[in-house]
C-alpha cells in the first residue's frame, strides 16, 4: 500500500540554526501540506502546497518557513533560524483529487525536531 | 480559535462494548468531516469521514454520525477491542477557498481493557 514517508525520524538542532525536513508523499497525489503536533496539544495546520506553489498558509508559517517541491517526488519544509519553540513533531499529509476519497489526507509518520 | 472540540481527553471501555467518541465544531462552513487514530510516535491514521450532506457513515466497526443542527459528531465503535486503544482526533474541513487544511481537535485517548 502506498504511504507517505519522512526523513529523519528525529533532528535534533542548535537554536538559530537551519533545519529541513523531507517527504515523499504518495505518487499520485496533488496536494501535499505540512502540520505541526507541540507536545501535549493538538496537530496544528502550517502550509498547504498544490501545483507547485503554497495555495495557504497559517499564522505560524511565518517568514522563518518555506516549502519546496524540488523534483517530481520530494516535498520539503524549511525552517531558516531555529527557536526553542519550533520543537514539536512534524507531519507531512498528501491527498489525491479525484476519487471519492478526495478529501482524505494520508499523513507520514512524522519528524520529532528538536531545538536545544 | 476551537474551532473544533473534544471534551473528553479520555475514555475507558471494556472490550466488546461500544466506544463512542464526541466532537463539536463551531464553523458552520465545514463541509467535511474526518475521524483519523494514531499510535504513539506514528502520524495520524485515517479512519472514517463524512460529508455535511450526510448523516451516518458506517464502515465495518465503526460509524459517524453527524448532527449539523447541534454542529456535533460522533464516532462509535462496535465492539472495541484493545487494538483500538489510541489516540483519535476529529478534524474538519471546507469554507470558502477550501485548499483542504484539516483543523483539529485536541484528541480522545481511548483506552480499551481486555
Amino acid at each position: 500500500e502506498p504511504e507517505v514517508t519522512q526523513t529523519p525520524s528525529h533532528q535534533v538542532t542548535q537554536m538559530g540554526q537551519e533545519v529541513i525536513l523531507r517527504c515523499v508523499p504518495i505518487s499520485n497525489h496533488l496536494y501535499f501540506y505540512w502540520y505541526r503536533q507541540i507536545l501535549g496539544q493538538k496537530v496544528e495546520f502550517l502550509v498547504s502546497f498544490y501545483n507547485n506553489e503554497i495555495s495557504e498558509k497559517s499564522e505560524i508559517f511565518d517568514d522563518q518557513f518555506s516549502v519546496e517541491r524540488p523534483d517530481g517526488s520530494n516535498f520539503t519544509l524549511k525552517i531558516r533560524s531555529t527557536k526553542l519553540e519550533d520543537s514539536a513533531m512534524y507531519f507531512c499529509a498528501s491527498r489525491d483529487l479525484a476519487g471519492s476519497s478526495y478529501n482524505e489526507q494520508f499523513f507520514g509518520p512524522g519528524t520529532r525536531l528538536t531545538v536545544l | 480559535d476551537q474551532q473544533v472540540k473534544q471534551n473528553s481527553p479520555s475514555l475507558s471501555v471494556q472490550e466488546g462494548r461500544i466506544s463512542i467518541l464526541n466532537c463539536d465544531y463551531t464553523n458552520s462552513m465545514f463541509d467535511y468531516f474526518l475521524w483519523y487514530k494514531k499510535y504513539p510516535a506514528e502520524g495520524p491514521t485515517f479512519l472514517i469521514s463524512i460529508s455535511s450532506i450526510k448523516d451516518k457513515n458506517e464502515d465495518g466497526r465503526f460509524t459517524v454520525f453527524l448532527n449539523k443542527s447541534a454542529k456535533h459528531l460522533s464516532l462509535h465503535i462496535v465492539p472495541s477491542q484493545p487494538g483500538d486503544s489510541a489516540v483519535y482526533f476529529c478534524a474538519a474541513s471546507g469554507g470558502s477557498g477550501n485548499t483542504g487544511k484539516l483543523i483539529f481537535g485536541q484528541g480522545t485517548t481511548l483506552q480499551v481493557k481486555p
